[in-house]
């Protein structure tokens, strides 16, 4: 049981916009950043968005990043095979005094 | 670059031991902490503590403590995960991963970044 929550899945068609959510509480996400990484198969995760809406750099702007109170998303456009991975969400946990991720959320291109 | 490598795969048996190193490239690596990450098989991702690289003074998360090492050899800009005791539900990819924090105005920043390619570590009789 993951401490934030996201949806076991997601899936749209080339081109398409796309959200993954993040639910988290008051210690994590309501009072921190939240991260999104993406990890595909037999690969370690890489970092997607850092503090809420944050690209690093190399990662293009039709990934986009949101949070409000307690809840964060990721928002994926133009929709393109290559975008097939799970997708983590992460924050800080001023209660677990910790790093807490969702369960992760299989993005399937249709 | 930045880069993180990690020692390759380990396959254990029951009550044995592993020591896994992650060394660090490409930026001074007293500066970051270092983070411990476990990925069960088909599973997600379980963060199991931090080691302060200036100090060598590990934190462990719930689960964590006990049978999990986490030290340093500064040296060669190294942090190695040791565990002892090793049982089947040890068997997962373990990844170390950079510490980052920034403070803007009166909230700190934090991320995870880059990640190590991770090491598998299989416990099996």
């Amino acid at each position: 049981q993951s401490v934030l929550t996201q949806p076991p899945s997601a899936s749209g068609t080339p081109g398409q916009r796309v959200t993954i959510s993040c639910s988290g509480s008051s210690s994590n996400i309501g009072s921190n950043t939240v991260n999104w990484y993406h990890q595909l198969p037999q690969t370690a995760p890489k970092l997607l968005i850092y503090s809420n809406n944050q690209r690093p750099s190399g990662v293009p702007d039709r990934l986009s990043g949101s949070k409000s109170g307690t809840s964060a998303s990721l928002a994926i456009s133009g929709l393109q095979s290559e975008h097939e991975a799970d997708y983590y969400c992460a924050a800080w946990d001023d209660s677990l005094n910790g790093w807490v991720f969702g369960g992760g959320t299989k993005l399937t291109v249709l | 670059q930045v880069q993180l490598v990690q020692s390759g795969s380990e396959l254990k048996k029951p009550g044995a031991s592993v020591k896994i190193s992650c060394k660090a490239s490409g930026y001074t690596f007293s500066t970051y902490t270092m983070n411990w990450v476990r990925q069960a098989p088909g599973q997600g991702l379980e963060w199991m503590g931090w080691i302060n690289t200036n100090t060598g003074n590990p934190t462990y998360a719930q689960g964590f403590t006990g049978r999990f090492v986490f030290s340093l050899d500064t040296s060669v800009s190294t942090a190695y995960l040791q565990i002892s005791s090793l049982k089947a539900e040890d068997t997962a990819v373990y990844y170390c991963a950079r510490g980052l924090s920034v403070w803007v105005g009166e909230l700190e920043v934090k991320w995870l970044d880059p990640w190590g390619q991770g090491t598998l570590v299989t416990v099996s009789s």
